[in-house]
């Protein structure tokens, strides 16, 4: 399979402390998503990066990419109650022509 | 509000029945897809139409059966359902459909099938 990996599959943290999420995946990307839902929701797109890029920033979110790694991550700053999801990271495959999803990590809030 | 919006936002029906899920987009994309969301199970895609040909059909059975009559609009029809078929069902448009977009999602039609 190619999906991604996220990992942790849950994290827990106090308001106001940062959130790392990572994914793994398998073979050369032309670009990676990730995109947030809330319980029961349709999924929310936060950050692209492409192959080509390393870093990116959105608000509190930044996303890295490392393609020696196959390997990207994403970091919430400053977290809120609001930000409690799951979070999930769609990779477009060179190989092929959509972009597969993996099965998320589950990002509590403590207040 | 994304842009993309499904009816109905929930549905319980037995197993004999028909049922059809609708899906409207208003962004001008090219391309529109179902997906299936399980309990504790990954997002599985289940059909990719561009500009309203299916592009992509994952294996799925064919209790399902998809329709795009235009761009802006999808349907999926369903007929003799099984209880896993239960499921949240996501409608995603995107600008096309090479993955070198994001997708926009609608907010889902909670489906149990009895």
């Amino acid at each position: 399979s190619q999906q991604g990996e996220e990992d942790p599959q849950a994290l827990s943290i106090q308001e106001g402390e940062n959130a790392t999420m990572n994914c793994s995946y398998k073979t050369s990307i032309n670009n990676l998503q990730w995109y947030r839902q809330n319980s029961g929701r349709g999924l929310v797109h936060l950050i692209l990066i492409r192959s080509n890029e390393r870093e990116k920033h959105s608000g509190r979110l930044r996303v890295t990419l490392d393609t020696s790694k196959k390997s990207s991550s994403l970091l919430i700053t400053a977290s809120r109650a609001a930000d409690t999801a799951s979070y999930f990271c769609a990779t477009d495959y060179s190989s092929a022509s959509k972009i597969i999803f993996g099965s998320g990590t589950r990002l509590s809030i403590r207040p | 509000e994304t842009g993309v919006t499904q009816t109905p936002r929930h549905l319980v029906m037995g197993m004999t029945n028909k049922k059809s899920l609708k899906c409207e987009q208003h962004l001008g994309h090219n391309a529109m897809y179902w997906y299936k969301q399980s309990a504790k199970k990954p997002l599985e895609l289940m059909f990719v139409y561009s500009l309203e040909e299916r592009v992509e059909n994952n294996s799925v059975p064919s209790r399902f059966s998809p329709e795009c009559p235009n761009s802006s609009h999808l349907f999926l029809h369903l007929h003799t359902l099984q209880p896993e078929d239960s499921a949240l069902y996501l409608c995603a448009s995107s600008q096309d459909s090479q993955g070198a977009y994001e997708q926009y999602f609608g907010p889902g039609t909670r489906l149990t099938v009895t």
